[in-house]
């Protein structure tokens, strides 16, 4: 059983849409969230974390956590086609330690 | 404010030789960890380190890998003895001593054994 799984996509959503990123995870040592948006061929970039229960918000990005269902997600609002990327989910418990990945989801943000 | 540096970007080795990749973390950053893609699938997990301390490399493969964070310098991830199997791309991340930990990625090295 995966750690972090998250759907493959493509998601494809309009420009100027919201996109829904989803992730769950199993182990429920974890303690903190990351999200990543990584272009092809590059590295990752941290977008988000978040470690309370509920939403937190940063520009357009919001990330939500659900520790009793072990679901995060990230919402990207008015969605760009710069935005068209992959992004990972990740978790580690809270302490420094490793992060455990998810395989990404691919977005594609159409004009 | 320079991130996290990492040479060389691109490594080229023929199967047998060896593979040193280098990496500075952020200023202020204590804690380096060490990631491997391999083409089309996720980001791994391989080794953490500190100064002087290897503090986790759970994910390291037993054998012609080594990693080290010297008090002075870069952190090196060291394969020996290459192989196809070890082209993927290396990449390391630091994060601070202190809040979420949150780690903050190098640009990578490509590695591609001939």
């Amino acid at each position: 059983q995966k750690e972090v799984e998250q759907n493959s996509g493509p998601l494809s959503v309009p420009e100027g849409a919201i996109a829904s990123l989803n992730c769950t995870y199993s182990d429920r040592g974890s303690q903190s969230f990351f999200w990543y948006r990584q272009y092809s061929g590059k590295s990752p970039e941290l977008i988000m974390f978040i470690y309370s229960n509920g939403d937190k918000e940063d520009g357009r990005f919001t990330a939500q956590l659900n520790k009793a269902s072990q679901y995060v997600s990230l919402l990207i609002r008015d969605s760009q086609p710069s935005d068209s990327a992959t992004y990972l989910c990740a978790a580690n418990t809270g302490t420094a330690s490793k992060l455990t990945f998810g395989t990404g989801t691919r977005l594609q943000v159409t004009l | 404010n320079a991130g996290v540096m990492q040479n060389p970007r691109h490594l080229v080795r023929r199967r047998g030789q060896e593979a040193r990749l280098r990496c500075s973390p952020m200023k202020g950053h204590s804690h380096v960890y060490w990631y491997r893609q391999l083409p089309e699938e996720g980001l791994k997990f391989m080794v953490y380190l500190q100064k002087e301390n290897i503090i986790d490399e759970s994910g390291m493969p037993k054998e012609r890998f080594s990693a080290e964070f010297p008090k002075e310098g870069p952190s090196i991830l060291r394969i020996q003895q290459v192989v196809r199997g070890d082209s993927a791309a290396y990449f390391c991340a630091s994060s601070p001593p202190w809040g979420e930990y949150e780690q903050y990625f190098g640009p990578g090295t490509r590695l591609t054994v001939t």
